[in-house]
């Protein structure tokens, strides 16, 4: 079974810095997708970024990036120029290119941004 | 652009009552996800449903059932309330083939039991 494991429950950056949120999952498949979902105190699921496995490029959207290392099973996301909108919980998620369409969760990570 | 629509948005129920919660996906998508996300966790998958059929299983209660109907919204019919069963439940809709089925997800149904 896929698993996503993120180990930073709670992160915190100052205002305008970048700061970087770590995931893992474990998988036997090659064909999958990892996303990165932003969950505000409103508690609406907004993506925020999505990578597929067969692509070796970074996905980038504005401000957020990641780095894919499909060897290592890990995908962080980096957000640079922290805005104070940016604070809420970020889930890591993880969904099969030939299986089941459903979405796996990480635990998430709380993201506080100070002023 | 429209989106995913759930209601209701709040709902709060007794122990051993029953809850149905509703699910509009966006037009023309023909496959609907629901997850459950308890206090401080994360979504966990409940089931799904494409074309009217289920798709895929996961840790849904045999106390709940869900369909989907020929104008594509769901429902998912909760029975024998516990208190456990208190939770956010999202819906997704996507669209097969389009993106890679990329999941558009609803604003929530905030369902508190007593």
């Amino acid at each position: 079974a896929q698993t996503v494991t993120q180990s930073q429950p709670e992160m915190s950056v100052q205002e305008a810095e970048t700061v970087t949120l770590s995931c893992t999952y474990d998988t036997s498949e090659s064909d999958y997708y990892l996303f990165w979902y932003k969950q505000p105190p409103s508690r609406q699921m907004i993506l925020v970024i999505r990578q597929e496995a067969y692509k070796q490029q970074n996905a980038t959207e504005n401000r957020f990036s990641v780095n894919f290392q499909k060897a290592a099973k890990s995908f962080s996301l980096k957000i640079s120029d922290s805005q104070l909108g940016d604070a809420a919980m970020y889930f890591c998620a993880y969904r099969s290119g030939t299986g089941a369409n459903n979405l796996f969760f990480g635990t998430g990570t709380r993201l506080t941004v100070i002023p | 652009a429209a989106g995913v629509i759930q209601s209701p948005r709040h709902l709060i129920k007794e122990k051993r009552e029953t809850a149905t919660l509703k699910c509009y996906p966006i037009p023309r998508h023909d496959t609907v996800y629901w997850y459950q996300q308890g206090p401080g966790q994360d979504p966990q998958f409940l089931i799904s449903f494409y074309e009217k059929m289920q798709s895929d299983k996961g840790s849904i209660p045999d106390r709940f059932s869900a369909q989907q109907f020929s104008d594509y919204h769901s429902e998912l019919n909760m029975s024998s309330l516990e208190l456990g069963d208190s939770a956010l439940y999202f819906c997704a809709s996507s669209l097969f083939g389009v993106r890679r089925n990329e999941q558009f997800f609803g604003p929530g149904t905030r369902l508190t039991v007593l």
